[in-house]
Formats: structure tokens, sequence, C-alpha cells
């Protein structure tokens, strides 16, 4: 299977903590992107990284992308309670015609 | 700017009914897929149009899973007969891009599935 597999299954963190979620993938990819779905809600895009980056930041999220490690973490700095909901990430594969998900990382920031 | 909508937000039913989801995309935006999530899983693609034809159904069940995009804008999801197994998270999602998944995609708030 191409789908990503997100590393921890679950994180509990006090606020004011940084979080970070790993994500390891299969196949050559054309770009990755993370998603956040808080409960009974839909997908939200938090950032997209191609596959000639390595770092890239969008206010307190930082990913990073190692394709040599079929690899990228999210990283989330002062965590707020607001922050509690599952990441997840998604991988765009090269050649395929889908965008992969994979299994989620719960993050609870514990107020 | 108005976000991807669906509805109903919640349906249980009994095994071997039928049951239909409705999204209506963000104006404008050309590609719509529609994404099953069973409960602690990620999504997983059902199928994807692009305008009003079908990209890719290849993840489609189509002994019980039908899909259309009506003059290229909103889309229905139907369900017949259900089984146990479709309990799950409907997602539909738009995307202003052509080319498949070179941008962000939008989601809706998803319709919950309960098969009894």
């Amino acid at each position: 299977s191409q789908q990503g597999e997100e590393d921890p299954q679950a994180l509990s963190i006090q606020e004011g903590e940084n979080a970070t979620m790993n994500c390891s993938y299969k196949t050559s990819i054309n770009n990755l992107q993370w998603y956040r779905q808080n409960s009974g809600r839909g997908l939200v895009h938090l950032i997209l990284i191609r596959s000639n980056e390595r770092e890239k930041h969008s206010g307190r999220l930082r990913v990073t992308l190692d394709t040599s490690k079929k690899s990228s973490s999210l990283l989330i700095t002062a965590s707020r309670a607001a922050d509690t909901a599952s990441y997840f990430c998604a991988t765009d594969a090269a050649g395929a015609n889908n965008l992969f998900f994979g299994t989620g990382t719960r993050l609870t920031v514990i107020p | 700017e108005a976000g991807v909508a669906q509805s109903p937000r919640y349906k249980i039913i009994e095994k071997r009914q039928s049951v239909a989801f409705w999204c209506n995309p963000i104006s404008g935006h050309a590609t719509l897929y529609w994404y099953q999530q069973i409960l602690g899983q990620g999504p997983k693609l059902l199928i994807q149009f692009q305008n009003n034809g079908v990209v890719d159904d290849s993840q489609l069940p189509k002994d019980r899973f039908s899909a259309e995009r009506l003059k290229g804008v909103d889309s229905t999801l139907k369900i017949q007969p259900a089984k146990l197994e479709d309990s799950a998270v409907y997602l539909c999602a738009s995307s202003p891009a052509l080319r498949q998944f070179n941008e962000k995609l939008f989601f809706g708030s998803g319709t919950q599935l309960s098969v009894l």
C-alpha cells in the first residue's frame, strides 16, 4: 500500500509545549500535504511541501521532508488547547492518480 | 467564500437499505472527490470527478456504490444496498486544480453513516 503511516498514533502534551508528528511513506512522491481534522469535522489543509523542498514554515507549523528516507515531520510550536485534533499526512505519489492519506496522529493539548 | 456543503450530517439506516449523500463544492472548483473514512483510519478515495467526467473510480465498490456529478457542479453518492461495513464518514472535497493533486483539497464536514 502507498498509504503513509503517522507516528505516534496518539500524543498528549501540555499547552505551550511543542508537538512533533512523523509520517513515513513507501513510494516516490510529487508532494506531501498535512491536514488537521477536528472531531466530527472535515479535514483542513495545513501545508504542502513539494518533493524538491526540504523545509517549510507556516505560522507555528514547521514541516520537513526527507525524500531519501521517505519521511516527513510536522512540528507545532507553542501548542494551544485549540490544536487538539487528528493530524494526517497525505502523499501525491508520482504516477498515481490518488492522494493517499495516512492513519493519523491524535494530538491532545492539555490546558 | 462558502465552503463545501454536504448533507445530511448524520444518517442511520438498516442493512440492505439504500442511502444517498449530497455535496455542493466550492463555486468554480473543477475537481470533486468522495472519500470514505472508517473510524480510526485515514480517508480513502472512492471517486474523483473532473467537471462532470469521472477521472478515477477504481476504489469504488461498483456493485453497490454509484456517484454522479450533474452539470459539473453538485454531486450525489449512493449506496444500494448498504452493508454493515459501510458505516463510516463520507467526505466530499473539491479543488480548483485540473491537475489532480498539485493543490490542496477543501473538505466538507462529512456525512456520518451508521448501518445497523
